[in-house]
């Protein structure tokens, strides 16, 4: 069974401050990852998938497998980062997603 | 550039009134997919269709039915509303195949009283 953890509901950070929302998945194949962001009244959008291996709105993250981890990292935290991020794994036609961690960036 | 449109946005109903909810892709994509969105829960798969002729269900698929009309259209019915499906309801698209990243409509807001 394909499964997402993330155990933050909030993350709240100062602007300039480092970025880690935490995802743990599980998952028996090759995973395929994503990370989605929800900005507040927007639509569900792609930030990133771990097979493309690129930095989007300086935001990064790296497939562990060994600790079966996709972390999202960024370096310096601004306001507009503020919004909900979603985790999701890739399989059988289907994505599972996370339930979601709220970043709020405080000025 | 559409995407994917949802309709209606918002929608308030009886408990045990039915309701269809609408959701079409410009992007000739295979799969489509239904789900609904609730505070602490995330996003879970109500139902979806890997390719146009099939659907499937997903992680919470009790009191929803589906039809795929053809290869853009994929909606969503609930025949008798429970407040317990007060939700916000989110339609996506996407290639074949789990690996293929997601395309979202804005949503159905839908309260059920």
């Amino acid at each position: 069974a394909q499964r997402v953890t993330q155990p933050e509901k909030l993350l709240s950070v100062f602007k300039g401050a480092p970025v880690e929302l935490k995802c743990n998945y599980s998952y028996s194949g090759s995973p395929e990852l994503f990370w989605y962001v929800q900005y507040s009244r927007q639509r569900l959008q792609l930030l990133l998938r771990h097979i493309s291996r690129e930095s989007i709105k300086g935001f990064t993250a790296d497939l562990n497998k060994g600790e079966t981890s996709f972390h999202l990292k960024k370096p310096f935290a601004q306001e507009e980062d503020s919004a909900m991020y979603y985790c999701a794994l890739g399989g059988g036609n289907k994505l599972t997603f996370g339930t979601g961690t709220q970043l709020k960036v405080e000025l | 550039n559409a995407g994917v449109t949802q309709t209606p946005k918002f929608q308030v109903l009886k408990t045990g009134q039915s309701m269809t909810l609408q959701c079409a892709q410009d992007m000739n994509h295979n799969s489509m997919y239904w789900y609904r969105q609730d505070p602490g829960m995330g996003l879970r798969l109500i139902y979806y269709s890997a390719s146009e002729g099939t659907t499937d269900k997903g992680e919470v698929p009790n009191g929803y039915n589906v039809s795929r009309l053809n290869k853009r259209e994929f909606s969503l019915r609930l025949e008798s509303a429970a407040p317990s499906q007060t939700s916000v309801y989110f339609c996506a698209s996407s290639g074949l195949g789990g690996d293929q990243p997601q395309h979202f409509g804005d949503g159905t807001r839908l309260s059920i009283l």
